[in-house]
């Protein structure tokens, strides 16, 4: 069975770092990619990022470059999301998702069960 | 960027009737394969997105065929043949033809 299973709820400072986790398991995790998505409170969902294990080439929206890192770690089937300084904007729900990315197809095919983020003075 | 925009923003629904929701992109969404990269997200009250419909018309797995999706270029729609209970939620169009992938706004189907 193909899972994402994401780290738990974050809270924070402004100003604190913060990497979240997302594991992959009952797939190959370096044959497909692997995506952030980010939900602020009441509002729709926003591209941030896609990484590929295998090579970890990666992809950002423009929106989210330079505030945000992605990277991945294909020995332990976990692809991570950070930030080096938190701001309150930054409070949301961020999701993972398998990306299968073949000519034929291309889609976020499973979803991790989001990580909620906080980050209040 | 391509602009993804959808229409209704609200749709409320009586069950047993059926729906329909647009999906407009800035640019055409068919790739030179002839593969047209959008995609149909749900996202129930509380719950992660799942996928609906991918390549604009293949339901994925477990998608009850009430679910089709159709159009071209520009200019998509999901349809739900006989609306029930269970599909309330926020549906989202996203296109994968390039990065930075996009969404739609959201369209919240509510029942009446």
């Amino acid at each position: 069975e193909v899972q994402l299973v994401q780290s738990g709820a974050e809270v924070k400072k402004p100003g604190d770092s913060l990497k979240i986790s997302c594991k992959g398991s009952g797939f190959s995790f370096t044959t497909y990619w692997i995506g952030w998505v980010r939900q602020m409170p009441g509002k729709g969902l926003e591209w941030m990022g896609i990484i590929y294990p295998a090579d970890s080439d990666t992809k950002y929206s423009p929106s989210f470059q330079g505030q945000v890192t992605i990277s991945a770690d294909k020995s332990i089937n976990t692809a991570y999301l950070q930030w080096s300084s938190l701001k309150a904007s930054d409070t949301a729900m961020y999701y993972c998702a398998r990306f299968y990315g073949s000519v034929a197809t291309k889609t976020f095919d499973y979803w991790g069960q989001g990580t909620l983020v906080t980050v209040s003075s | 960027d391509i602009a993804m925009t959808q229409s209704p923003l609200s749709l409320p629904v009586t069950p047993g009737e059926p729906a329909s929701i647009s999906c407009r992109s800035s640019q055409s969404l068919v790739h030179a394969s002839g593969y047209k990269y959008l995609d149909w997200y749900l996202q129930k009250p509380g719950q992660s997105p799942q996928l609906l419909i991918y390549l604009g018309s293949n339901r994925a797995s477990g998608v009850p065929d009430r679910f089709s999706g159709s159009g071209s270029g520009t200019d998509f729609t999901l349809k739900i043949s006989r609306v029930e209970a269970e599909d309330v939620g926020v549906y989202y169009c996203m296109q994968a033809l390039q990065t930075p992938y996009t969404f739609g706004q959201g369209t919240n189907l509510e029942i009446k």
